[in-house]
């Protein structure tokens, strides 16, 4: 079963709107990873947090963790056309080096 | 200062053949993910080397899956006798120290090789 699993599965809005992507997981973490991934192409690293911080922020991007509730959210702030792709969440657990992630929301940010 | 190095980036085969992609991960890093990515789907560990040896191989399918991460050269993932169930995106990450330790836990990907399997 998934670790970590994103809600929505996929999001449409307009340039200049917010997105907000939810992530849930399962087991005490370590810490948690954002990453984007465009079409056809590799994963980039947007952010970490780790799991006894609540929030932190880079650039238009803002990830807030709730270890009470297993969750976590990511919001870009006025979105871009650029920023229309798939967006991952992944857990790292304990000593476990290995990245588990959720299956990933297909932002869509229309013109 | 190049990324992570992936090669080749398209891969077909016949069915029963060998399958080798090629990781180089960014100078000075010395740890080493591998992953698997089905279509519409997150990506799947698969094994964690750190130079020559092998940390974690839990994600790895039991037969005709081997990685290695030899002192020199790039890491290694060869598929023996791959069947059409093994088309997929594979990807290598690489960090300068176990993404679950220190300050540098980032996971820095390659652009992945596309294995298709006909």
């Amino acid at each position: 079963s998934q670790q970590g699993e994103e809600d929505p599965q996929a999001l449409s809005i307009q340039e200049g709107e917010n997105a907000t992507m939810n992530c849930s997981y399962k087991t005490s973490i370590n810490n948690l990873q954002w990453y984007r991934q465009n079409s056809g192409r590799g994963l980039v690293h947007l952010i970490l947090i780790r799991s006894n911080e609540r929030e932190k922020h880079s650039g238009r991007l803002r990830v807030t963790l709730d270890t009470s509730k297993k969750s976590s959210s990511l919001l870009i702030t006025a979105s871009r056309a650029a920023d229309t792709a798939s967006y991952f969440c992944a857990t790292v657990i304990g000593g476990r080096s290995k990245l588990t992630f959720g299956k990933g929301i297909t932002l869509s940010v229309r013109p | 200062n190049a990324g992570v190095m992936q090669n080749p980036r398209h891969l077909v085969r016949r069915r029963g053949q060998e399958a080798r992609l090629r990781c180089s991960p960014v100078k000075g890093h010395s740890h080493v993910y591998w992953y698997r990515q089905l279509p519409e789907e997150g990506l799947k560990f698969m094994v964690y080397l750190q130079k020559e040896n092998i940390i974690d191989e839990s994600g790895m399918p039991k037969e005709r899956f081997s990685a290695e991460f030899p002192k020199e050269g790039p890491s290694i993932l060869r598929i023996q006798q791959v069947v059409r169930g093994d088309s997929a995106a594979y990807f290598c990450a690489s960090s300068p120290s176990p993404t679950s330790q220190g300050r540098n836990t980032e996971a820095f990907f390659g652009q992945g090789t596309r294995l298709t399997v006909v």
